[in-house]
């Protein structure tokens, strides 16, 4: 099954800038558009951005998503320590007539 | 509100059988697809299957694809998958989260708190 790559972890301190990508392919990200998780442990995934960039009501606007091509990236400005979880990109994928996820990127507060 | 509830969870020996259930409420539940997806204790999420609002239309992910089949009562307001001849690798949390599709847009906007299936001998 086909799978969108992100980095395995990353991390900052309070306040700093994270910035996790979010590579696929022609079939899913080049055609439709991404979507971003942020899951606490031991917690259902909670939707945090759609549409590329579309934040659901609740979300803090430090949380931002682009799209470039077959790429996609969230922001998470002026990280905060209840930021620290898993973090997951996914978007439709034609040939597969599903939904392919990221392989998950685990955010570190320091 | 939108509330989506798994249900049907357990312990399951290889090669049996087990039927989870996804019951939705807080909207109308005739107007969106319901997918499934899976998580293995301390690994990424997995897509397993889709259903159309109508169920006139059902995908599957290559790994489940033959064992598995989702299907939905909507006077019931419940998504159903039905999992056969399971295996270890299917041991995993299983959640069901709404589809929403907008003009130029596709997610999953809702999930269930996910229910426990785990196949061991």
């Amino acid at each position: 099954q086909s799978v969108l790559t992100q980095p395995p972890s990353a991390s900052g301190t309070p306040g700093q800038r994270v910035t996790i990508s979010c590579s696929g392919s022609s079939s899913n990200i080049g055609s439709n558009s991404v979507n971003w998780y942020q899951q606490l442990p031991g917690t259902a995934p909670k939707l945090l951005i759609y549409s590329q960039n579309q934040r659901p009501s609740g979300v803090p606007d430090r949380f931002s998503g682009s799209k470039s091509g077959t790429s996609a990236s969230l922001d998470i400005s002026g990280l905060q320590s209840e930021d620290e979880a898993d973090y997951y990109c996914t978007a439709w994928d034609d040939s597969l007539n599903g939904y392919v996820f990221g392989t998950g990127t685990k955010v570190t507060v320091l | 509100q939108v509330q989506l509830v798994e249900s049907g969870g357990g312990v399951v020996q290889p090669g049996r059988s087990l039927r989870l259930s996804c019951a939705g409420s807080g909207f109308t539940f005739s107007v969106n697809g319901i997918h499934w997806v899976r998580q293995a204790p301390g690994k990424g999420l997995e897509w397993v299957a889709v259903i159309w609002n109508d169920g006139s239309k059902k995908y599957y992910a290559d790994s489940v694809k033959g064992r598995f089949t989702i299907s939905r009562d909507n006077s019931k307001n419940t998504v159903y998958v039905q999992m056969n001849s399971l295996r270890a690798e299917d041991t995993a949390i299983y959640y069901c989260a709404r589809d929403e599709w907008g003009n130029d847009y596709k997610t999953l906007d809702y999930w269930g708190q996910g229910t426990l299936v785990t196949v061991s001998s």
